[in-house]
């Protein structure tokens, strides 16, 4: 079991938008703001596409956004796009020198 | 840009040690900070550890004892062996560029390895 919880699955049509959430604790998600997240296609290398819980890497589309209130951080994709279908990871750190995963997310564009 | 790949055995028994190489190609190895990641079949991600560029070490604690990463400058590379390997231990294998705050800013395609006789 992922030390943070991702719903399993997110879906919406082309155009719309859609929020994946991260929860975690106040030891991690709610204690610092080092929240990540990734986007994996299967096969393919992981790409970064938010970083310190808001931050967006040069490169990715100002149609993700990140957030967070409390323990739990969220990651909206606006405007979907059939090439944003993938799988979408959220990590925190979490005290100790260790890292925390969300379980994943594989969001479908329908 | 930087890119990553990951090489190294398929395939390793059990009792016997994982080894795997990460080779950095676009960007000197001798600087930031370099991990190891790995999700196992139907698993989520774990974090194995990093090696700094001074050639510190930060291991999963729930690793530690069996972990060892090393730098190689002359060759851009950085190396994971990971002993006494058990069926558990079958994985895909990432490398990844760390940025601060356990931020993964590239990373390889990954490796699969079974452990199996």
């Amino acid at each position: 079991q992922s030390a943070l919880t991702q719903p399993p699955s997110a879906s919406g049509s082309p155009g719309q938008s859609v929020t994946i959430s991260c929860t975690g604790t106040s030891s991690d998600v709610g204690g610092y703001n080092c929240v990540s997240w990734y986007q994996h296609h299967p096969g393919k290398a992981p790409k970064l596409m938010i970083y310190e819980v808001t931050k967006r890497p040069s490169g990715v589309p100002d149609r993700f956004s990140g957030s967070k209130s409390g323990n739990t951080a969220s990651l909206t994709v606006s405007g979907l796009q059939a090439e944003d279908e993938a799988d979408y990871y959220c990590t925190s750190y979490g005290g100790g020198n260790n890292p925390v995963f969300g379980g994943g997310t594989k969001l479908t564009v329908l | 840009q930087v890119q990553l790949q990951e090489s190294g055995p398929g395939l390793v028994k059990p009792s016997e040690t994982l080894s795997l190489t990460c080779t950095v190609s676009g960007g000197p190895i001798s600087s930031d900070y370099w991990s190891w990641i790995r999700q196992p079949p139907g698993k989520g991600l774990e974090w194995i550890g990093y090696i700094r560029y001074s050639g510190t070490t930060n291991y999963n604690s729930s690793l530690k004892s069996r972990v060892t990463i090393s730098l190689d400058t002359s060759k851009n590379q950085f190396s994971l062996k990971l002993t006494s390997v058990t069926a558990a231990d079958t994985a895909v294998y990432y490398c990844a560029r760390n940025s601060g705050c356990y931020t993964w800013t590239q990373w390889g395609q990954g490796t699969l390895v079974t452990v199996s006789s």
